[in-house]
């Protein structure tokens, strides 16, 4: 059972425009919700994160937009660059349950 | 400072052997956990200890796997009898703790593991 569902699987965004990634979940108990960048060859590094008590959060160029009435967010990359060609991978946690459930990841090219 | 460490970083094995895999955590991180990364699958949660202790091993894929660590420090990963369907990379991360507030985990570079 998949509890955190991701989308788009990937995603070609030219350079200066908006990365959008989508992801949904079911499990109301859900109180955190990261964002992970992995790069080829490393770890999961975390990005962003919310807590469900707010509706927007902003760190620099990254965004994550917080629906909780839909249980559903997005992270949003302004003026992508080059740089940003990764993997990103969305997650909640649930402080009475197991460690991190993972989205199955976007692989994001950004194109100059 | 230093972060999490892995090895081997790649280790191709024949089927039905057994494989090591190895995580150093950060210094003074009591938690730990193990996650496998298939191509197109995401992150797979395996196992978590805190301290020396594994509450739960629901997530291990099956009785040939299994896990300990020593110390509050070092984990392996044990596969026995390994199948082509392990080949994936295994991920180790570390927390400072484990509990009601989220402790980041921060992650290993993992283990690429080949099984022919």
């Amino acid at each position: 059972q998949q509890q955190v569902k991701q989308s788009p699987q990937s995603l070609i965004v030219q350079k200066g425009g908006i990365s959008i990634i989508n992801c949904a979940y079911e499990n109301t108990a859900f109180d955190y919700f990261p964002w992970y960048q992995q790069f080829p060859g490393k770890g999961p590094a975390l990005l962003i994160a919310i807590r469900p008590d707010v509706s927007e959060k902003k760190e620099g160029r990254f965004t994550i937009s917080f629906n909780k009435s839909a249980k559903q967010f997005s992270l949003h990359i302004m003026d992508s660059q080059p740089g940003d060609s990764a993997t990103y991978f969305c997650a909640a946690w649930d402080s009475g349950n197991t460690p991190l459930v993972f989205g199955k990841g976007t692989r994001l090219s950004v194109i100059a | 400072g230093a972060g999490v460490s892995q090895s081997p970083s790649n280790k191709v094995t024949e089927k039905g052997k057994d494989v090591e895999l190895r995580c150093d955590p950060i210094s003074g991180h009591t938690a730990l956990y193990w996650y496998r990364q298939s191509l197109g699958q995401g992150l797979e949660f395996l196992i978590y200890f805190q301290g020396n202790s594994a509450p739960d091993k629901s997530g291990l894929p099956s009785d040939r796997f299994s896990a300990e660590r020593t110390g509050g420090s070092v984990s392996t990963l044990t596969i026995q009898r390994t199948q082509q369907e392990d080949s994936a990379v295994y991920l180790c991360a570390s927390s400072k703790s484990w509990g009601t507030s989220y402790n980041e985990q921060f992650f290993g570079p993992g283990t690429r593991l080949t099984v022919l």
